[in-house]
């Protein structure tokens, strides 16, 4: 069946970085687009798209509050996406997600369809 | 960006109740809207893609209609089973948008 596992999340200063895996398995990762979206703590529970990589990894596009900090990157030889995430603000606290696109065939659709489980980054002195 | 906008925020209903959910884009989106449904400590799921395809598994009691920039997500007979979140989210163009979501509790 379709798993996605992400890791690399934890308690981080202001200012550093952190870089989260996501390791697939049960569907044809090499021709699937894929996001990363977060979701703030408990009290907002907001979903905010993050980042999307095409296929073979020639498209990527990201939230403004992201971008020049954020890099999506994936590596199809392991079945695994990342997100790199520099000079991180305590703004960028929550469960990150990774999720496969719902497109076929390397057509992307920018819906959802199958999710992480989520791994928690807290940016906090 | 395209902001999208559900009501209500929350909602009480009874078992086997019918229950709509609207959600409202900023500007026209077409048919790129979809549906999510999230319980406490989960993942979101992916239950109506493109306004009504309801997605494998997904019980037929959901539906999805609308188009341009009013959508409504219903429940035909509520289930206990079907307490959470839902949130609508559009895939018309980047960034994508998610609505602030609607809390449904069972009465």
């Amino acid at each position: 069946q379709v798993k996605l596992v992400e890791s690399g999340g934890g308690v981080v200063q202001p200012g550093r970085s952190l870089r989260l895996s996501c390791t697939v398995s049960g569907f044809i990762f090499t021709t699937s687009g894929m996001h990363w979206v977060r979701q703030a703590p408990a009290s907002d529970n907001r979903l905010e798209w993050v980042a999307l990589i095409s296929y073979d990894g020639t498209h990527k596009y990201y939230v403004d509050s992201v971008k020049g900090r954020f890099t999506i990157s994936r590596d199809n030889s392991k079945n695994t996406l990342y997100l790199q995430m520099n000079s991180l603000r305590p703004d960028d606290t929550g469960v990150y997600y990774c999720a496969k696109d719902g497109g076929r065939a390397q057509v992307l659709l920018g819906d959802f369809d199958y999710w992480g489980q989520g791994s928690l980054v807290t940016v906090s002195s | 960006d395209i902001q999208m906008t559900q009501s209500p925020s929350s909602l009480s209903a009874s078992v086997g109740d019918r229950v709509t959910i609207t959600c409202r884009a900023s500007q026209t989106i077409n048919k790129y809207l979809n549906w999510y449904q999230q319980k406490s400590g989960k993942a979101p799921k992916l239950l109506i893609s493109a306004v009504s395809n309801l997605q494998s598994g997904v019980p037929s009691r959901f539906s999805g209609s609308g188009s341009g920039t009013d959508f409504t997500l219903t429940i035909s007979s509520l289930q206990p089973e079907d307490f959470g979140n839902y949130y609508c989210q559009q895939s018309y163009t980047t960034p994508y948008t998610f609505g602030q979501g609607t809390k449904l509790e069972i009465k």
